[in-house]
């Protein structure tokens, strides 16, 4: 079964705070995507990357940067963490070969900025 | 671009009902499209997906049908549980980038 872990399933931090949420995949998948989930709004795409050291900005990327280093790991950055970014975090993780490939989903972080 | 629309909810049923969660798209080409399911406290999991026009998903008794001609996948269940009570997210995937383009969820609630 593929597993993709997130680091934490709560965290608060407060605001102006350096916040980095982590992500690992053991199936060997090319492409990773964060998103955010906010109720109404359903999921919203921050960044993905499709191979290592590899980025694209997703629909709402202003304030979080991202960081993959190893095929396994995609890291995302909030700089400077403000209240508008509470939110549940929700890592995923797909294969490139193949059409209309799955995205795997890690149990998500729920983040809270005072 | 991608869109997805799908039920907006919540809805609420009683256990051994039937259910039919609404999901129409606009897309360029030919997607494929999936039903993700979301419990309490969870991330997303897979439920159905199909790839081609008239293709059939199905899982757990949920099932739903990719109609190309009125662009819609809804998903059915003929009797519903109460541990079916969950988030559900139509969504698709166009491209050649593999993102997902997903609907806002539809929360569903069974009563005993």
């Amino acid at each position: 079964d593929v597993k993709v872990t997130q680091s934490s399933r709560y965290l608060v931090k407060r605001t102006g705070e350096k916040v980095f949420l982590e992500c690992v995949q053991d199936m060997d998948h090319e492409n990773m995507f964060w998103y955010r989930q906010d109720p109404g709004l359903g999921l919203r795409l921050i960044y993905f990357s499709y191979d290592v050291k590899m980025k694209e900005k997703g629909d709402i990327p202003e304030g979080y940067s991202v960081s993959r280093e190893k095929k396994e790991r995609f890291s995302l950055i909030l700089e400077s963490a403000s209240t508008n970014q509470t939110s549940m975090y929700l890592c995923a993780s797909s294969s490139s070969s193949g059409r209309g490939d799955t995205q795997y989903f890690g149990p998500g972080t729920r983040l809270t900025v005072l | 671009g991608n869109s997805v629309t799908q039920m907006e909810g919540p809805v609420t049923l009683s256990e051994e009902a039937f259910l039919t969660i609404n999901c129409t798209y606009t897309a360029t080409g030919y997607p494929s499209l999936f039903w993700y399911v979301q419990y309490p406290g969870e991330g997303l999991q897979l439920l159905l997906k199909a790839t081609k026009a008239d293709d059939k998903g199905s899982n757990k008794g949920f099932e739903a049908t990719y109609r190309k001609e009125t662009t819609s996948f809804h998903l059915e269940k003929g009797s519903v549980q109460v541990s079916d009570s969950a988030v559900y997210f139509c969504a698709l995937s166009g491209g050649s980038n593999y993102k997902l383009t997903f609907g806002k969820g539809t929360l569903l609630t069974v009563n005993p």
